[in-house]
């Protein structure tokens, strides 16, 4: 596609819930990101991919956070019994390598936990 | 050791001023520094961005200027116009064992700019 595309674009769920939120990169991209944006914040990256595999997910704040890229392309970030403090902007982000390239970010999920 | 500290939080410039934003890291290994701008329901997009082999890049009205051994940079923005309105974030990243994608950002700056 023209850019990356994340999905759906407002998730408002219920505390304890189960959600999953979408990321289609660039096409070719083998590198994506997701980050999180708190209201009033710069992003905090949570996971690198490389391919398929999680190359970095260090910044996961807990278990109940999962990612996953099983093809190499489309990326599923997975949040188990959300919590009231998960409501933040979700954001993603690919680039054509992991090496100096410039991360495109898509325009986020904003997820609403209540 | 992973902060980037920004500022100032808000900025609000007449059109045709210059606005300045200014960043400082801790971390010495951080090799990459971009700025990005963000509209609001946006993602950011990216702006300018600097290696630490140079002290200063100029792309149109930004420019990044980068002091290595006081471990600050900052953007400046010429003749600033309405349509600059947006926040701005600084970031830095390391390439070394991971990629230049995993950044660590600046809290934001919102600018204004009046017409």
């Amino acid at each position: 596609g023209a850019g990356v595309s994340q999905t759906p674009s407002n998730k408002v769920t219920e505390k304890g819930k189960y959600v999953e939120l979408r990321c289609d990169p660039i096409s070719g991209h083998t590198a994506l990101y997701w980050y999180r944006q708190s209201l009033g914040q710069g992003p905090e990256f949570l996971i690198y991919f490389q391919g398929t595999g999680a190359a970095d997910d260090s910044g996961l704040p807990n278990d109940r956070f999962f990612a996953v890229r099983p093809e190499g392309s489309v990326s599923t970030l997975k949040i188990q019994r959300t919590e009231r403090g998960d409501s933040a902007v979700y954001l993603c982000a690919s680039s054509s390598s992991g090496g100096v390239s410039e991360a495109f970010f898509g325009q986020g999920t904003r997820l609403t936990v209540v | 050791q992973q902060q980037v500290k920004q500022s100032p939080q808000s900025l609000i410039v007449q059109k045709g001023g210059i606005s300045i934003i200014n960043c400082a890291y801790e971390n010495t290994a951080f090799d990459y520094f971009p700025w990005y701008q963000q509209f609001p329901g946006k993602g950011p997009a990216l702006l300018i961005a600097i290696r630490p082999d140079v002290s200063e890049k100029k792309e149109g009205r930004f420019t990044i200027s980068f002091n290595k051994s006081a471990k600050q940079f900052s953007l400046h923005i010429m003749d600033s116009q309405p349509g600059d309105s947006a926040t701005y974030f600084c970031a830095a990243s390391n390439a070394g064992g991971t990629s230049y994608g995993k950044l660590t950002f600046g809290q934001g700056t919102i600018l204004t700019v009046h017409p």
